[in-house]
């Protein structure tokens, strides 16, 4: 079984100022990790992946998150926030079942940058 | 532009209707998913194919629900009856197989559904 836990549905940050954005995940088998971006009325983007290689992932527009096994977290950060970061950001958990890639999300958090 | 593309991006329709939606995944991938999106939520995942063969179903797929994907390309999301339930975003993904489960599945901009 496998669950993503994101916490906080809303989070504020100033212009320029860090972005944190939580994750907690649960696996029985060695898990591979992933945040997605949505921005409104559209599908995911991928924003970076741990794939077992690097425990510190860097991916596009400057976010990075750091795979944490003794903490079962994948925390999102950034640090300094742009108006365009202002989206909704979902963690998601994966594991190969029988060949099959099962991925599960959680439930996102709203990013909300002020000017 | 090759990603993966759904039609329609938006349908409204009556209760009671039958809705189906169209995705087009990239075209080397050979797997194909079908979630479905409702307000303040993740995507909750529906199915599965593998070329054209469905391979695992959600609990969360009726029995008013099928999908096909006849040439192990585009696929197809029928919903019969629609229910005021089944409002919500339908997201379609694809991916190429692969060694582990780290392979990236790309997503389409999702059809949305309203039921009135």
């Amino acid at each position: 079984a496998q669950s993503v836990t994101q916490l906080g549905s809303h989070v504020s940050v100033s212009e320029g100022a860090l972005v944190l954005l939580r994750c907690n995940y649960s696996s029985s088998v060695p898990p591979y990790l992933f945040w997605y971006v949505q921005y409104p009325n559209q599908g995911l983007q991928l924003l970076l992946k741990y794939t077992s290689a690097a425990t510190l992932v860097k991916g596009i527009n400057g976010f990075e998150a750091e795979f944490k096994k003794s903490e079962t977290s994948f925390h999102l950060t950034k640090p300094s926030a742009h108006m365009s970061d202002a989206a909704e950001y979902f963690c998601a958990v994966s594991t190969s079942s029988g060949g099959y890639q099962k991925v599960t999300f959680g439930t996102g958090t709203k990013l909300q940058v002020i000017p | 532009d090759t990603g993966v593309s759904q039609d329609p991006r938006h349908k409204i329709t009556k209760r009671g209707q039958n809705v189906t939606f169209r995705c087009d995944p990239i075209s080397e991938h050979n797997r194909l998913y079908w979630y479905r999106q409702t307000l303040g939520q993740g995507p909750e995942f529906l199915t599965y194919f593998q070329n054209e063969a469905q391979l695992e179903k959600s609990r969360l797929l009726s029995d008013r629900f099928s999908a096909e994907r006849p040439k192990g390309s585009f696929s197809t999301l029928e919903i019969q009856r629609t229910e005021q339930g089944d409002s919500a975003m339908y997201l379609c993904a694809s991916s190429l197989s692969g060694a582990g489960g780290n392979n990236e599945q790309f997503f389409g901009p999702g059809t949305r559904l309203t039921v009135l």
